[in-house]
């Protein structure tokens, strides 16, 4: 069964240094997205990706966060200079199309961020 | 407000016995997903139960299922026949709007399922 592909599973940064996360959405899947889970939190939403474009971001993915597909199964999200309230679980889902039970999020099995 | 609450932080069920975990939702949107995902003390989410708000019938997925009461505006999950396996975080969460390309997914604070042998 297709799965949505995370890496690295941990890492662990000290403050100030970038990260890159990457992710393999399901491959025919148009739809990609990034949340992250303070620990003991719920799931926040980040960032949506369709199309080679954001098509929406919240108010926590500010101008130290990015996106990128740069090939043609790879989604990446940067934090070019971490601090310790990034600190996180980051999970990559994608979504085959919109409406419907196709619209189903399916979850990678997450990056656990560690910011010293 | 909370776009979706759920007002169980915890729940303890017998083995083999049903379970219901509550969810109510707010929105205005006609157009709505609600989706349930369970998280195992692994950390990964993994997708349970879809139901769209024009359905007309409650969604079901093998032991799982999902009660929709739309005037309520509540999506409760019933799992059956409860296993020890079952034991992890439920999610609920919903996907509002229609058209372009905003279907973000708003979740709840969890219900922590125990499932005792």
């Amino acid at each position: 069964e297709p799965e949505v592909t995370q890496t690295p599973s941990h890492q662990v940064t000290q403050m100030g240094q970038e990260v890159i996360l990457r992710c393999v959405p399901i491959s025919n899947h148009l739809y990609f997205y990034w949340y992250r889970q303070i620990l003991g939190q719920k799931v926040e939403f980040l960032v949506s990706f369709y199309n080679n474009e954001i098509s929406e971001k919240s108010e926590i993915f500010d101008d130290q966060f990015s996106v990128e597909r740069p090939d043609g199964s790879n989604f990446t999200l940067k934090i070019r200079s971490t601090k310790l309230e990034d600190s996180a679980m980051y999970f990559c889902a994608s979504s085959e199309a919109l409406g419907t039970l196709q619209e189903t999020q399916y979850f990678g099995p997450g990056t656990r961020l560690l910011v010293l | 407000a909370q776009k979706i609450t759920q007002t169980q932080p915890g729940m303890f069920v017998q083995e083999k016995e049903a379970v219901t975990l509550d969810c109510t939702y707010d929105t205005s949107d006609p157009s709505y997903g609600l989706f349930w995902y369970k998280q195992p003390s692994s950390g990964e989410m993994i997708f349970l139960i879809y139901q769209g708000s024009y359905d007309q019938q409650n969604a079901t997925e093998g032991r799982y299922s999902l009660n929709f009461q739309k005037a309520r505006k509540s999506a409760n999950l019933v799992i059956s026949a409860s296993q020890l396996g079952d034991s992890a975080m439920y999610f609920c969460a919903m996907r509002e709007g229609s058209g372009g390309s905003n279907y973000k997914l708003t979740f709840g604070k969890g219900t922590l399922l125990t499932v005792n042998p």
